[in-house]
């Protein structure tokens, strides 16, 4: 199975801040790679698929960018209702595996 | 659009089968190149990923829940369901479905349901 891990394990930051997660998979993943966001008590909602493919009226803010085993979600500038669980996801070979979850607050 | 609705009991007692039914609206189950997936979440827990089938009938299931998962599919109801089996405590959670493909990850899910196993 590909494992696919996440750092940092929680995030604080400030609102106006660049946010950086990472996702390390175990062995190369091309590009199938998705970047979930989780709000407390809500889905799961698609955030980037394709690795850097922003997902239809997500805010521009969010980016990601890399391939192979390497990966990082990019927040530009922090908004408050972005305080959730960040998870990323290997989405094609099954099975198919999710990161551990970074939890983002706002400082 | 296509939506996705979970059903099924909310309480299981252990050593017995789960079984969960999502049912696809907006759009056919058949249509595009999608496949079909069961997620569930335990309380303060990540996101596990149980399996997937396709309208063929093919399926991919998790290794750590293989022996014990069975998915289907009925076009004609444009349904797909799991069924878990000798279920524990350890199986309480939050369960989603939600459409997937090699293009778009999991682009729809349901808004879940919380299945708790106890007797």
């Amino acid at each position: 199975d590909i494992q696919m891990t996440q750092s940092p394990s929680s995030l604080s930051a400030s609102v106006g801040d660049r946010v950086t997660i990472t996702c390390r998979a175990s062995q190369g993943i091309s590009n199938y790679l998705a970047w979930y966001q989780q709000r407390p008590g809500k889905v799961p909602k698609l955030l980037i698929y394709a690795a850097s493919t922003l997902q239809s009226g997500v805010p521009s803010r969010f980016s990601g960018s890399g391939s192979g085993t390497d990966f990082t979600l990019t927040i530009s500038s922090l908004q408050p209702e972005d305080v959730a669980t960040y998870y990323c996801q290997n989405y094609n070979s099954a099975p198919i595996t999710f990161g551990q979850g970074t939890p983002l607050e706002i400082k | 659009q296509v939506q996705l609705q979970e059903s099924g009991p909310g309480l299981v007692k252990p050593s017995q089968t789960l079984s969960l039914t999502c049912t696809v609206s907006g759009g056919s189950i058949s249509s595009g190149s999608y496949y079909w997936s069961w997620i569930r979440q335990p309380a303060g827990k990540g996101l596990e990923w149980i399996g997937r089938i396709y309208t063929s009938g093919i399926t991919n299931y998790n290794p750590s829940l293989k022996s014990r998962v069975t998915m289907s599919v009925d076009t004609s109801k444009n349904q797909f369901s799991l069924k878990v089996s000798s279920v524990t405590a350890a199986d309480t959670a939050v369960y989603y479905c939600a459409r997937g493909s090699a293009q778009d990850a999991f682009d729809i899910w349901g808004q879940g349901t919380m299945v708790t196993v106890s007797s």
